[in-house]
């Protein structure tokens, strides 16, 4: 199995600021996955995220608003630039298999409940 | 259109009740499906994972079912207890052959246990 650290848990930020999240995997992964979840829907993939290369963004989430780092194998960050509070919600950062064998276990961190005010 | 849907959207049972909690989906082609446990302020965590050959399997109390004919799952939780009180979430995993398949979420059904 895979341990994820993801930080902050959870934080409250005025508009027009930026909010880094952090995502630590304890083995390392080959991907890495961010995840949007608004209150009642489902997790919404924002991107995924490769060791040294860009990350690919999905349809609707841009990388000036979303950008992702990946410096290693291990670690990754999400930045949700220039908040409304439309960006309110949990974020979650989650890898698939161990290693850098895939396989079919997805694991996922604590995930960050962002409110912007 | 790949979809999942869950159903119940909630469901209240009070303490040692059984529930069965309802997935279906459209995702094709299919690789496997997973029934997740997210508390609040939590993340997700896995609680069985199917692929398109096994029709059932138990993780202790919750034991799940897979039709893949009828694309219908089903998680069963037994004799519940206070902390299962939860979301729980389908997740459906396309089949990209020796690439990842791309997951596709059900909203969950959030079930509370009263004692």
């Amino acid at each position: 199995s895979a341990v994820i650290s993801q930080k902050p848990s959870r934080d409250i930020c005025q508009r027009g600021t930026s909010l880094t999240i952090q995502c630590q995997v304890d083995s390392q992964v080959t991907m890495m996955f961010w995840y949007r979840q608004q209150p009642g829907q489902s997790l919404t993939l924002i991107a995924t995220a490769n060791q040294g290369s860009e990350a690919t963004y999905e349809s609707g989430f841009v990388i000036d608003k979303f950008p992702i780092s990946r410096p290693n194998l291990t670690f990754s960050t999400l930045t949700v630039s220039n908040m409304s509070p439309e960006d309110s919600s949990i974020y979650l950062c989650s890898v698939e298999g161990t290693g850098l064998i895939l396989n079919t276990e997805a694991f996922f961190g604590q995930g960050t409940r962002l409110t912007v005010v | 259109k790949n979809q999942v849907e869950q159903s119940p959207q909630s469901l209240i049972i009070l303490e040692g009740k059984n529930c069965t909690l309802q997935c279906n989906y459209t995702v094709s082609p299919f690789s496997n499906l997973r029934w997740y446990k997210q508390d609040t302020g939590r993340g997700p965590v896995s609680l069985t994972i199917m692929t398109f050959s096994e029709n059932t399997k138990s993780n202790g109390r919750y034991t799940a079912t897979l039709d893949a004919d009828t694309k219908q799952s089903s998680l069963h939780i037994t004799a519940s207890q206070l902390s299962d009180s939860a979301s729980y979430i389908c997740v459906v995993s396309e089949y990209r052959g020796s690439t990842l398949g791309r997951l596709y979420f059900g909203r969950g059904t959030q079930l509370t246990v009263w004692p």
